[in-house]
């Protein structure tokens, strides 16, 4: 069982520059989250989906974008690059809202 | 928004030694999940609980609803469980952004 898998899980960009993260979860989890992880801060949310075509933002939506197409997929694009987003990005998915989340491994970005 | 800190920041101990972090949050919630972070690697569910008690191995999560409080304990410790441990809780309102509020973990190192 392959859980939540994250691709790609290095890469580095340079400033304006586009690209697209992609998250697959094999669990049938209706609920799917997109999370960054910065240095000596908690993960912060930045969109989410709750079910196949519908997704909403989060804490820090700006400058990203999302797509949920298939249920098992969701998307995280960046339009346009910018050193601020140079990160540590985390999928996750659930179930149901109140259900045991599983994570994915994480992609490093670093935009130059 | 739900503010939740963990103490301690960091933690070192020798191995065998019982080890207890902790954490609390500042609004009403409806789960609070124990995760655990090896370097470089994912994110790792330990624990999901809204009350009482949950033990898995030599790890054992607590929780008081009135006091928004948050225990992990690690009994006779081994360098293995070298990680950073994060709590993070799901609000228990259902507005606004979904998703989950992290503390910024607690960095542990067990020496042999």
């Amino acid at each position: 069982n392959a859980g939540v898998t994250q691709t790609p899980k290095f890469r580095v960009l340079k400033t304006g520059q586009s690209m697209t993260l992609l998250c697959a979860q094999d669990m049938n989890h209706e609920y799917m989250y997109w999370y960054r992880q910065d240095p000596g801060m908690g993960l912060r949310l930045i969109h989410y989906s709750v079910g196949e075509g519908t997704t909403a933002k989060g804490e820090v939506p700006d400058g990203y974008n999302v797509s949920r197409l298939k249920k098992q997929n969701f998307l995280l694009g960046l339009e346009s690059a910018a050193p601020s987003q140079t990160s540590v990005y985390f999928c996750a998915s659930s179930y149901i809202r109140e259900t045991e989340a599983f994570f994915g491994q994480g992609t490093r970005l670093t935009v130059v | 928004k739900n503010e939740v800190e963990q103490s301690p920041q960091n933690l070192t101990a020798q191995e065998g030694e019982f080890i207890t972090i902790n954490c609390s949050y500042s609004v009403g919630i409806s789960a609070l999940h124990w995760l655990q972070q090896h370097p470089g690697g994912g994110i790792v569910s330990l624990f999901m609980l809204s009350s009482g008690k949950k033990k898995h191995g030599r790890l054992i999560a607590t929780i008081n609803i009135q006091e928004k409080h948050s225990s992990l304990h690690i009994t006779a410790s081994h360098p293995r469980d070298s990680a950073v441990y994060i709590c993070a809780v799901r609000d228990r309102s259902g507005g606004g952004a979904d998703g989950l509020t992290f503390g910024k973990g607690t960095h542990l190192i067990i020496q042999p």
